[in-house]
C-alpha cells in the first residue's frame, strides 16, 4: 500500500510556482521521498528524490520538513507542459525489496 | 540509447486469446519491472527481474500471466485466455540497482483492450 497522502487535484496559473504537498507521517529513518509525474498517455517520469535535506535539480525543488513527515514539490515557473499526475512515493533506496508503489497522485492542471 | 521501448503500443484482442508484450530496457540496467495501470489509478506493481531472475510477483499476477527475461536483456509479458478485466495500460520500467539510483525509467506502455 502507498504510504503517502496527496490532494486529488490542484490548479496553478501558468508562470506561477506550483507547490504540491505530500504527507508521509509513517516514514522511517532510512526511507527516501521520491516524486514522479505522468503526462497523459506516457509512462511515469522521475523528477527528484531526497532523504532529509532539500534538493533541487533542473526540473524542480523538493522541500522536506525537519520531522520528515511531509514534503512539498515545487515547480518554480509552471508551464502548460507541466499538466500531469504527480506521485509522491516513499521507499528504501538500498533494499533487496526495492520497488516503487504508486498511490493515486495529484492531478495538476496548469491554467493559461 | 533511446530509453525503454515497449511493443506494441496498442493491442486489441478478443476475449480468450493470448497476447504477448515486449519490453526492451536501457541496455546497462540490471532491473526490469512490469506495472499495470487502469483509468484513474496509479500504476500497480506486477513483477520485477534482476538480470534474468524473477525476484517478486504480485498477488495481482494470476496464473494466466507469465513474464520472462531470458538473457537478462529484453522481457516479455504474456497473458493467456484474456478477460475483459485485463484491459489496461501495461508499463515496463528499468533501473540500475546499485544503491542511490536516480529512479526508474519507464516506457510509454502497451495499451491492451480486450473485446
Amino acid at each position: 500500500d502507498a504510504k503517502t497522502t496527496q490532494p486529488t487535484s490542484m490548479d496553478c496559473a501558468e508562470g506561477r510556482a506550483a507547490n504540491l504537498p505530500c504527507n508521509h507521517s509513517t516514514i522511517s529513518g532510512n526511507e527516501y521521498v521520491y516524486w514522479y509525474r505522468q503526462i497523459h498517455s506516457q509512462g511515469p517520469q522521475y523528477i527528484i528524490h531526497g532523504l532529509k535535506n532539500n534538493e533541487t535539480n533542473e526540473m524542480a525543488s523538493l522541500i522536506i520538513t525537519e520531522d520528515r513527515k511531509s514534503s512539498t514539490l515545487i515547480l518554480p515557473h509552471a508551464t502548460l507542459r507541466d499538466t500531469a499526475v504527480y506521485y509522491c512515493i516513499v521507499r528504501l533506496d538500498i533494499s533487496p525489496d526495492d520497488k516503487i508503489i504508486f498511490g493515486k497522485g495529484t492531478r495538476l492542471h496548469i491554467l493559461p | 540509447d533511446t530509453g525503454v521501448s515497449q511493443d506494441p503500443r496498442h493491442k486489441i484482442t478478443k476475449r480468450g486469446q493470448n497476447v504477448t508484450f515486449r519490453c526492451d530496457p536501457i541496455s546497462e540496467h540490471n532491473r526490469l519491472y512490469w506495472y499495470r495501470q487502469t483509468l484513474g489509478q496509479g500504476p500497480e506493481f506486477l513483477t520485477y527481474f534482476q538480470n534474468e531472475a524473477q525476484l517478486e510477483k504480485s498477488r495481482l499476477l494470476s496464473d494466466r500471466f507469465s513474464a520472462e527475461r531470458p538473457k537478462g536483456s529484453f522481457s516479455t509479458l504474456e497473458i493467456q485466455r484474456t478477460e475483459q478485466g485485463d484491459s489496461a495500460m501495461y508499463l515496463c520500467a528499468s533501473s540500475l540497482f546499485q544503491g542511490a539510483d536516480d529512479g526508474y525509467t519507464f516506457g510509454s506502455g502497451t495499451r491492451l483492450t480486450v473485446v
